[in-house]
């Protein structure tokens, strides 16, 4: 069964704090994919891996890195958490059509 | 670059019933696909439905169906017979056709009640 896995499902950090969230896929895909959920918004993409060390702004990348080393696993940096990053941030793999999610992150930074 | 609007942010159906959620798109390519995806209270994201843009038959899984109208832009979606399992979040998205370099666009969402 195909697997998209983030290491919390709640998260609380304060502000100014280095921030990583962790995505790990088992379905050797080669697209990975982080956006961040707010009511209103929808899903936005924050950045994009379509290969091992290979990454792509998305739509808000500012305040944010991703680090992708081995091909299953795409991390989300916030390198200084601040109180407007507070929201849902949800982790994707693509297949060669579908997109398939893990359980999201809720963060809350203080 | 292409968007994706959903114009109902809240809808509600009563149980058995049937409704149909909007979205229309904007784009300039000729070939992609289009999805509705399905977000519970659980949040787990999961795919409901998806179209191929090449395809004229409209996609149907079960109790799900589209209307998609390639030259206006539009990709509805229909569920009949709703039930109570049906209560969620949806959201419209579009890929650009091919491998590669891609991204999902995604909508706003319709948040979707179904009244006993």
């Amino acid at each position: 069964d195909v697997k998209v896995t983030q290491s919390s499902r709640y998260l609380v950090k304060r502000t100014g704090e280095k921030v990583f969230l962790e995505c790990v896929q088992d379905m050797d895909h080669e697209n990975m994919f982080w956006y961040r959920q707010d009511p209103g918004l929808g899903l936005r993409l924050i950045y994009f891996s379509y290969d091992v060390k290979m990454k792509e702004k998305g739509d808000i990348p500012e305040g944010y890195s991703v680090s992708r080393e081995k091909k299953e696993r795409f991390s989300l940096i916030l390198e200084s958490a601040s109180t407007n990053q507070t929201s849902m941030y949800l982790c994707a793999s693509s297949s060669y059509v579908e997109a398939f999610f893990g359980q999201g992150t809720r963060l809350t930074v203080v | 670059a292409q968007t994706v609007t959903q114009s109902q942010p809240e809808m509600s159906v009563q149980e058995a019933e049937t409704v149909t959620l909007s979205c229309t798109y904007d784009t300039s390519e000729s070939d992609y696909y289009l999805f509705w995806y399905k977000q519970p209270p659980s949040r787990q994201m999961i795919l409901v439905i998806r179209q191929e843009a090449y395809k004229q038959q409209n996609a149907t899984e079960n109790r799900f169906s589209v209307n998609f109208q390639k030259a206006a832009k539009s990709f509805s979606l229909k569920i009949s017979d709703s039930q109570l399992g049906d209560a969620a979040m949806y959201f419209c998205a579009y890929r650009s056709w091919g491998s590669g370099t891609y991204k999902y666009i995604f909508g706003t969402g319709t948040r979707l009640k179904v009244l006993a």
